[in-house]
């Protein structure tokens, strides 16, 4: 079975332009969350989806936004992209009454410059 | 969600065993005690998962005592291939509601 898959891998974007990063879970798992993980730092929550609907939210600016498709994946984008924008972007992917807990993509490097 | 608090680093011989504490004071009834391992420009790879008491898979133990403030991770016989980061997180219900909270993690080095 095919993991979760992150596209692209890596990507350099401009200070102001626009993003979008797309995430295919592991087939079966409906809820796909996004993190942020500047270097050095711990993976910081950014969304979660679940059966197409936002579940939760963390602390980012309007800027970030995301949507679940009906196949269960899922995209992120992000607007007026700013230098500290740059990081890597992980989805996770799960699936209720799983015993494994989350299963993450590689990522996507962002860099803005 | 609770708070924990780990090492920041640690460093160990090839085949010895690593325990690695993490503090998580404010557990609460239904939270359980993850562990995930990260590699450079990877994504996070859950290791075990418990609720209480001793859990063993092919990979790491996890002791929690009974008043559950604290967990142990333990890597038996470490070699170059487990150096990491790892990262102890509470999480709400077996599955964990919503978002996983990390830290800062432990970066374990593994000398030769």
């Amino acid at each position: 079975d095919a993991g979760v898959t992150q596209s692209p891998t890596h990507l350099i974007k401009t200070r102001g332009q626009h993003v979008t990063l797309r995430c295919s879970p592991i087939s079966g798992h409906k809820s796909v969350s996004w993190y942020q993980q500047v270097l050095g730092q711990g993976p910081q929550f950014i969304f979660q989806y679940y059966e197409k609907e936002e579940r939760g939210r963390g602390n980012f600016p309007d800027r970030f936004s995301a949507r679940q498709f009906p196949n269960y994946s899922s995209e992120l984008n992000v607007n007026a992209l700013l230098l500290g924008d740059s990081a890597l972007y992980l989805c996770a992917s799960s699936s209720p009454g799983t015993e494994y807990g989350y299963t993450f993509g590689s990522g996507t490097r962002l860099t803005v410059v | 969600l609770a708070k924990t608090t780990q090492p920041i680093s640690m460093d160990s011989y090839e085949g010895q065993e690593v325990n690695i504490t993490c503090s998580h004071n404010n557990i609460a009834t239904n939270d359980y005690i993850t562990w995930y391992q990260q590699f450079p420009s990877q994504g996070p790879r859950f290791i075990i998962q418990g609720y209480k008491t001793k859990v063993t898979n092919e990979v790491a133990s996890l002791f929690i005592p009974a008043d559950r403030k604290s967990s142990t991770l333990s890597l038996p016989r470490v070699s170059l291939s487990d150096t990491a980061v790892y990262y102890c997180l509470v999480v709400l219900g077996q599955t964990g509601a919503n978002n996983l909270f990390f830290g800062t993690g432990t970066r374990l080095t593994v000398i030769p």
